[in-house]
């Protein structure tokens, strides 16, 4: 009964490497966020999707591309992955409607660890 | 352009005793939410706290209250009777309506015995 769910929990990877990661929740909401936690525990949006469509892609590189294939899921795919791509991903979801009048917080994936070498 | 700002990087409180987080914010809309997460060295976020923009009282949750000022822009966070378990990074967010989300750069806490 997990909310919202990650895979993998880590990735080891060489670089130059194409790598995938897997969102999903199961909580009925109509948004969904990528963050990327660095080293210094900075946290950064990287894209919002509602109801599948984008709606937030902050400056990233190309090499990253988010697809959303239904409102449940929302998988980050990464090509010609460099040692800079290091830190914890994390997968969130929330209402988007209503917000300042409704109690819609993020539910966050347990996030996944990306180590590039 | 939305902003939160946490001027603690860090944080000492006893035991028992009550701490308060500082978070101000800068957004144009007039529809936000504000949040507080909990990062303990475990690594998950853990939802903690929201005020909505619109609501007219400071929320509570337990042992977290939200001391919302409006005018100042300014949503601190209040725990009071701190523990040992409470030493963890705390984080204050942001989303608005459309669909911007902006975290702070944090505040580790320590509680002492």
């Amino acid at each position: 009964d997990t909310a919202v769910s990650q895979t993998p929990k880590y990735l080891v990877t060489q670089m130059g490497n194409d790598k995938s990661i897997k969102c999903e929740q199961n909580l009925g909401h109509d948004t969904m966020y990528w963050y990327k936690q660095d080293s210094k525990k900075f946290l950064k949006i990287m894209f919002s999707y509602n109801n599948k469509e984008l709606i937030i892609n902050e400056t990233v590189p190309n090499r990253f591309s988010p697809k959303s294939p239904d409102k449940a899921h929302l998988n980050l795919h990464i090509n010609s992955l460099e040692l800079g791509d290091s830190a914890v991903y994390f997968c969130a979801s929330s209402r988007l409607k209503d917000t300042g009048t409704r109690h819609n917080e993020q539910f966050f994936g347990p996030g996944t660890r990306l180590t590039v070498l | 352009a939305q902003k939160i700002t946490q001027t603690q990087p860090g944080m000492f409180v006893q035991e028992k005793e009550a701490v308060t987080l500082d978070c101000t914010y800068d957004t144009s809309d007039p529809s936000y939410g504000l949040f507080w997460y909990k990062q303990p060295s475990s690594g998950e976020m853990i939802f903690l706290i929201y005020q909505g923009s619109y609501d007219q009282q400071n929320a509570t949750e337990g042992r977290y209250s939200l001391n919302f000022q409006k005018a100042r822009k300014s949503a601190n966070l209040v725990i009071s009777a701190s523990q040992l378990g409470d030493s963890a990074m705390y984080f204050c967010a942001m989303n608005t309506n459309a669909g911007k989300s902006t975290f702070g750069d944090g505040t580790t806490l320590t509680v002492k015995p």
